[in-house]
């Protein structure tokens, strides 16, 4: 059984301020490792897809680092609004068709 | 980019009765599909995959089956319900190499009594 472990569960934080979460995931057959952000009432929204060591995505104020080595990637957000606000979600890719995904971060941002 | 549809969005069902929810997708050919539930407290646990029409694979034994008559309907069914069967259920469909993310349809909220 494959273990994908997302901290912290949860986050509370300023509108404003700089924030970021940790996905871990096995270091061994990795394939490729997925962010996605999931609000409530909507479906889950790809936002990174990152396959090699030393990746670093960058989408607006949203970006992600990965260690294959280690096995771990980090999601920042930087000037975090309220509209950041949701599930955020990652998921390992071995080498099969399955993503195996962590339980998520909910992000709370307050105005 | 792919559009994935789901129904209903919501389910109330006594345990014991039969269940449908259908998934289909636009904006894509052949297509690999996927199921999902959240229950309460959990992640996203993946139930059935499928990379055909009629090949489908299951992740974990359980009460629920799943079909794909067309290349991009998606089927999922129980018989008789379980109380366990409460939770959310996503469609995801992806595209392409490995390398590409999946796309997830709005879910269908199923809580059975």
């Amino acid at each position: 059984i494959l273990n994908v472990e997302q901290s912290p569960q949860s986050l509370h934080v300023q509108e404003g301020d700089s924030t970021n979460f940790t996905c871990s995931f096995p270091s061994s057959n990795f394939y490729a490792l997925h962010w996605y952000r999931w609000e409530t009432a909507k479906s889950p929204e790809a936002l990174f897809v990152m396959t090699l060591n030393g990746d670093e995505k960058k989408k607006g104020r949203i970006s992600a680092t990965l260690n294959t080595k280690e096995g771990y990637s980090y999601l920042y957000i930087k000037g975090s609004q309220p509209e950041d606000s949701a599930t955020y979600l990652c998921a390992f890719r071995g080498s099969n068709y399955k993503l195996t995904f962590g339980k998520g971060t909910l992000l709370t941002v307050n105005p | 980019s792919q559009t994935i549809h789901q129904w209903p969005a919501t389910l109330v069902q006594p345990v014991g009765s039969p269940l449908s929810l259908e998934c289909t997708v636009e904006g894509t050919s052949n297509p690999n599909l996927y199921w999902y539930r959240q229950a309460a407290g959990r992640g996203l646990q993946l139930l059935f995959y499928s990379v055909g029409i009629g090949q489908i694979s299951s992740e974990v034994p359980q009460n629920l089956s799943a079909s794909r008559p067309q290349d991009r309907q998606f089927i999922l069914s129980s018989k008789k319900l379980l109380l366990s069967d409460s939770g959310f259920y996503l469609c995801a469909s992806q595209t392409g190499g490995f390398s590409y993310e999946q796309y997830f349809g709005p879910g269908t909220r199923l809580t059975v009594t």
